[in-house]
């Protein structure tokens, strides 16, 4: 069964910055476009950005352009968010997806920004 | 971006009920939208996607219909499991965006 495995959340100030990895279990993830999705506290699901497989193309919703960075290390089966400028509104739980439809979600890692 | 909408926002209904979830977009989404169940604490979980294909291991219970910009999502017979918060999702175009989600709390 494959497997999404996040890390890398916790508490950080205003201003500072986190790196996220996902870590996929059965080397599968090199062939599917990756996702991150992230969710604040009581609230709904936010698309945050996604990287093809070769990690040539990457997108991102508005709110975070030009301060997160999208990334893959396919011979690592590992996926990354780096985080910079992070603001209270970025605090959330973040999930790693596989695929354009999502289908594979890791159990997510919590992001606080908070002073 | 594309905003969806679900109705209703949330509802109460009994084991054996039939339940019908509602997401309409703002604009067309082709058949680009899938469905996913959230549970308290845990991450959410595909459901159907291209609007109508049910995901395998998801209930024959289940079921997905529309096209453009109206799209429902359908529970046959409600289990105790399927009590959770439900959220529709375009993929036709960036933003990728999502309903704000159904609760189904049972009644």
């Amino acid at each position: 069964e494959v497997q999404l495995v996040e890390s890398g959340g916790g508490l950080v100030q205003p201003g500072g910055s986190l790196r996220l990895s996902c870590v996929e279990s059965e080397f599968t993830s090199s062939t599917y476009w990756m996702n991150w999705v992230r969710q604040a506290p009581g609230k709904g699901l936010e698309w945050v950005a996604n990287i093809n497989q070769d990690g040539s193309e990457k997108t991102y919703v508005d709110s975070v352009k030009g301060r997160f960075t999208i990334s893959r290390d396919n011979a690592k089966n590992s996926l990354y968010l780096q985080m910079n400028s992070l603001r209270a509104e970025d605090t959330a739980v973040y999930y790693c997806t596989r695929g354009s439809t999502f289908d594979i979600w890791g159990q997510g890692t919590m992001v606080t920004v908070s002073s | 971006a594309i905003r969806m909408t679900q109705s209703p926002s949330s509802f109460s209904a009994s084991t054996g009920d039939r339940v019908t979830i509602t997401c309409r977009a703002s604009q067309t989404v082709g058949s680009f939208l899938s469905w996913f169940q959230q549970k308290p604490g845990k991450a959410p979980q595909l459901l159907i996607s291209t609007a109508s294909i049910l995901q395998s291991g998801a209930p024959s219970r289940f079921s997905g219909s529309g096209s453009g910009t109206e799209f429902t999502l359908t529970i046959s017979r409600l289990q105790s499991e399927d009590f959770a918060t439900y959220y529709c999702q375009q993929y036709y175009t960036y933003p990728i965006t999502f309903g704000q989600g159904t609760r189904l709390d049972i009644k």
